[in-house]
């Protein structure tokens, strides 16, 4: 199976701040990455698909780029709303669909 | 608005069965692949298994396969996954998802599967 890391594993930041979380993928998965959010108690909801497209009634302060083994979520500006945990999904293999471990972001 | 509610998680001895159902509404059903992913208490995500919209293409994560069955019913718009000898390591909430690329979207709320004696 495709290996995916994401760095931080954790993350501390203040409302307004600009966030990066990485994903790694072990070989190449050209496009197919996608980004979820997943807050407590609650299913995750889709952000980003195909590395960059957003998700519609995503906020725009959400990006994704990369292609390849290398890709970025970016929060342009933290909400409070945003303090979550973020996930990132393969789909080149099928089967073998595989997530990162998360990147929990926290307040500050 | 599209809905998926799971349904028949519960608590259940080691090697036991459990059906999930999963209930779609609002979408086509028809026409989406879906999907089961899960996650154990405190624990990232994990793909379980996926259907074809016509149930003709099926595929398992290799830590369910020969033990999970994964099958839909168009007609009820439905999505079922037979859960047999179960396992410790099987406790968690189990999500059910349409992929409408490939990726999951919307989730259900997820129902949780417990097992132990």
């Amino acid at each position: 199976d495709i290996q995916m890391t994401q760095s931080p594993s954790s993350l501390s930041a203040s409302v307004g701040d600009r966030v990066t979380i990485t994903c790694r993928a072990s070989q190449s998965i050209s496009s197919y990455l996608n980004w979820y959010q997943q807050k407590p108690g609650k299913a995750p909801k889709l952000l980003i698909y195909a590395a960059s497209s957003l998700q519609s009634g995503v906020p725009s302060r959400f990006s994704g780029s990369g292609s390849g083994t290398d890709f970025t979520l970016t929060i342009s500006s933290l909400q409070p709303e945003d303090f979550a945990t973020y996930y990132c999904q393969q789909s080149y293999s099928t089967p073998g669909i595989t997530f990162g471990q998360g990147t929990r972001l926290e307040i500050k | 608005q599209v809905q998926l509610v799971e349904s028949g998680g519960g608590l259940v001895k080691p090697g036991g069965s459990l059906r999930l159902s999963c209930a779609a509404s609002g979408f086509t059903f028809s026409d989406y692949y879906m999907s089961w992913i899960r996650q154990a208490p405190g624990k990232g995500l994990e793909w379980v298994s996926y259907i074809s919209s016509s149930g003709s293409t099926i595929y398992y994560a290799d830590s369910v396969k020969g033990r999970f069955t994964i099958s839909r019913d168009n007609a009820k718009n439905s999505l079922y996954l037979q859960m047999n000898s179960l396992r410790a390591e099987d406790t968690a909430v189990y999500y059910c998802a349409p992929s409408p690329g490939r990726w999951f979207d919307p989730w259900g709320q997820g129902t949780l599967v417990t097992v132990s004696s």
